[in-house]
């Protein structure tokens, strides 16, 4: 069975360092993999999206992952932290049949001033 | 717009008295589920409809129904709510499963005294 597994559940970063959110994947098939992020009080927004077709994927916000396969992550990073990233961060991975969508427990970030 | 709308946001209700969530997507999309939130646990699947009339149970089916007479309506319903389903639930959108990504709504808080 898919399932992801986040580490840490609680991130802070001061503005402007690195962001580095991780994710680890478990598939015995080659995973369509997603980070979602969520502002409060709303629903899920789509970051990006791992379909094989390129290893390092661009999302939205500046942020990026990369799909490692001889270590089975995802991690999600950005260079610089901005203010307004402050959020949860969910990794999901899709299943074998495309039936269901398996989610992490989710990531905390906080930005310090 | 592109959207998920699912209501009401905030519901308390007491044990036992039958309730219903509604959620409405206006992107034609195929492929349907409900997710329920809780700290510390992520999202966790209850149902999904891969199109009108097809459902299946997700990860935490028990004590939910749905249907999917409409392709665009997809309601959640409790039968006989107990404490146990206070959480916060959300429903999601996808053109097809296969494909991703999820589309989400805000969420609905519901609270079960």
């Amino acid at each position: 069975a898919q399932s992801v597994t986040q580490l840490g559940s609680h991130v802070s970063v001061s503005e402007g360092a690195l962001v580095l959110l991780r994710c680890n994947y478990s598939s015995s098939v080659p995973p369509y993999l997603f980070w979602y992020v969520q502002y409060p009080n709303q629903g899920l927004q789509l970051l990006l999206k791992y379909t094989s077709a390129a290893t390092l994927v661009k999302g939205i916000n500046g942020f990026e992952a990369e799909f490692k396969k001889s270590e089975t992550s995802f991690h999600l990073t950005k260079p610089s932290a901005h203010m307004s990233d402050a959020a949860e961060y969910f990794c999901a991975v899709m299943g074998n049949t495309g039936n269901q969508f398996y989610f992490g427990t989710g990531t905390s970030l906080t930005v310090i001033p | 717009e592109a959207q998920v709308t699912q209501n009401p946001r905030y519901l308390i209700t007491v044990t036992g008295k039958k309730l219903t969530v509604t959620c409405s997507q206006n992107m034609n999309h195929e492929y349907m589920s409900w997710y329920r939130q809780d700290p510390g646990l992520g999202l966790r699947q209850i149902y999904y409809s891969m199109n009108v009339e097809v459902t299946d149970k997700g990860d935490v089916p028990e004590g939910y129904k749905v249907s999917r007479k409409e392709k665009r309506n997809f309601p959640l319903i409790l039968e006989s709510p107990s404490p146990n389903q206070t959480s916060l639930y959300f429903c999601a959108s996808s053109l097809q499963s296969l494909t991703g990504p999820l589309h989400f709504g805000n969420g609905t808080r519901l609270t079960v005294t």
